[in-house]
Parts: structure tokens; C-alpha cells; sequence
């Protein structure tokens, strides 16, 4: 069965400096990966969805890198903002099993960007 | 503009009462999918449907049932027989193929 982890579970930075959020995938057999936002008692919003076949995936101060290999991602943010305070959640979606195109997600990183 | 629409957005069930909540997406989407999370975590699936009068159990099924009369529609009822009901229920959908799912806002579930 998948499982998917994020590491740190929180994370305080400075402001300027650049987020580096991690995600760890059990099972290689994967359609595609996705990082969402969440603000507090939010819906999420998509930030990036890279395929199985790309290595990264690029929107504006964000960088999402996937090593399907050895089960991870990396979403990198530029100089961060105190607006990039959020949780942030990936998710993959196996291939293994298609039916309903399932989507796993990790428990997510809180992240703090202070003034 | 189009999107996924939640309602209500705060719940509140009694003992032994049967909830309903709202989820309404104008995206022409084919799959729609419930989800629950619990504070600190992330998201665990409870059914989900791929097209109209066609649906299947996800992760945490017992005690929720739905429905998809509609394609645009797709509302999920907590049963009595959920005993721990308290939790953030948040509402995506999808086209098909491999393209990522869109959330709605959520609606925050409690106990009285």
C-alpha cells in the first residue's frame, strides 16, 4: 500500500530566505505527483502536478522536482514571502491501481515565513 | 466562474442525527471525491465516483453514504453509525485522465 510522508511536519523561516519542503513516496509505480496549499480552515489550492515521465515542473518562485526512483519530490520556493504561509501537501496518484484515479496524500508541512 | 461549491461551511450533528453535506461543481467534471481530515493530517478518501449513478468506497467508507444523481452533484451523508464524525470534509473533482483534482472550501463537521 502507498504511503506518503512529509518531513518536517512544521518549519519557521525567515523572510527571503528559500523553502525547500520534502516528500517521500513507498511505492515508485506512479501516474503523477502533486503539491498542494491549504490555509487555515481552507480548501486546498494546486500548486504544481508533475508527470511520472517529467523531472520538474516550474510556476513562477516555485520549483517542484520529482526522483520517481527513490520516491521523492522537492518543492522549492524562492524567497519566501510571510504570504507563503501555509500548510503544503503532496499527493500521488498510483498506478498501480486506476480505477477512480485515486489521489494519496502526505500529513503536510506548516510552514511559517516570519517578517 | 467556475469551481466546486461546499455547503454548509460549519455543521453541527446531534446524537443519532443524519447530516448532509453539499458539494456542487459547474466544471463539467466526470469524478468527483470526498474526502476527511482530521487536525494535523492529511487527507483520507471516502468515496469517490466517476460517473453519474456510479460510485465506489474509498479508504474510510463505513458510516457515509452518497449519492450521484446528478453529474454536477455529488452530497455526502454522515450516518448516525459514524462515531467520530468531527473532522474537515473537503470535496474535489476531476476530468478524466491523469489532469489534477480541484477542491472545494470545505465544510467543518462537529458534535453538539
Amino acid at each position: 500500500k502507498q504511503e506518503v510522508t512529509q518531513i518536517p511536519a512544521a518549519l519557521s523561516v525567515p523572510e527571503g530566505e528559500n523553502l525547500v519542503l520534502n516528500c517521500s513516496f513507498t511505492d515508485s509505480a506512479i501516474y503523477n505527483l502533486q503539491w498542494f496549499r491549504q490555509d487555515p480552515g481552507k480548501g486546498l489550492t494546486s500548486l504544481l502536478l508533475i508527470q511520472s515521465s517529467q523531472r520538474e515542473q516550474t510556476s513562477g518562485r516555485l520549483n517542484a522536482s520529482l526522483d520517481k526512483s527513490s520516491g521523492r519530490s522537492t518543492l522549492y520556493i524562492a524567497a519566501s514571502q510571510p504570504g507563503d504561509s501555509a500548510t503544503y501537501l503532496c499527493a500521488v496518484m498510483g498506478s498501480r491501481e486506476t480505477a477512480g484515479n485515486k489521489l494519496t496524500f502526505g500529513g503536510g508541512t506548516r510552514v511559517l515565513v516570519k517578517p | 466562474d467556475g469551481g466546486i461549491t461546499q455547503s454548509p461551511k460549519y455543521l453541527f450533528r446531534k446524537e443519532g442525527q443524519n447530516v448532509t453535506l453539499s458539494c456542487e461543481q459547474n466544471l463539467n467534471h466526470d469524478a468527483m471525491y470526498w474526502y476527511r481530515q482530521d487536525p494535523g493530517q492529511g487527507l483520507r478518501l471516502i468515496y469517490y465516483s466517476q460517473i453519474v449513478n456510479d460510485f465506489q468506497k474509498g479508504d474510510i467508507a463505513e458510516g457515509y453514504s452518497v449519492s450521484r444523481e446528478k453529474k454536477e452533484s455529488f452530497p455526502l451523508t454522515v450516518t448516525s453509525a459514524q462515531k467520530n464524525p468531527t473532522a474537515f470534509y473537503l470535496c474535489a473533482s476531476k476530468t478524466g485522465g491523469l489532469g489534477p483534482q480541484h477542491f472545494g472550501d470545505g465544510t467543518r463537521l462537529s458534535i453538539l
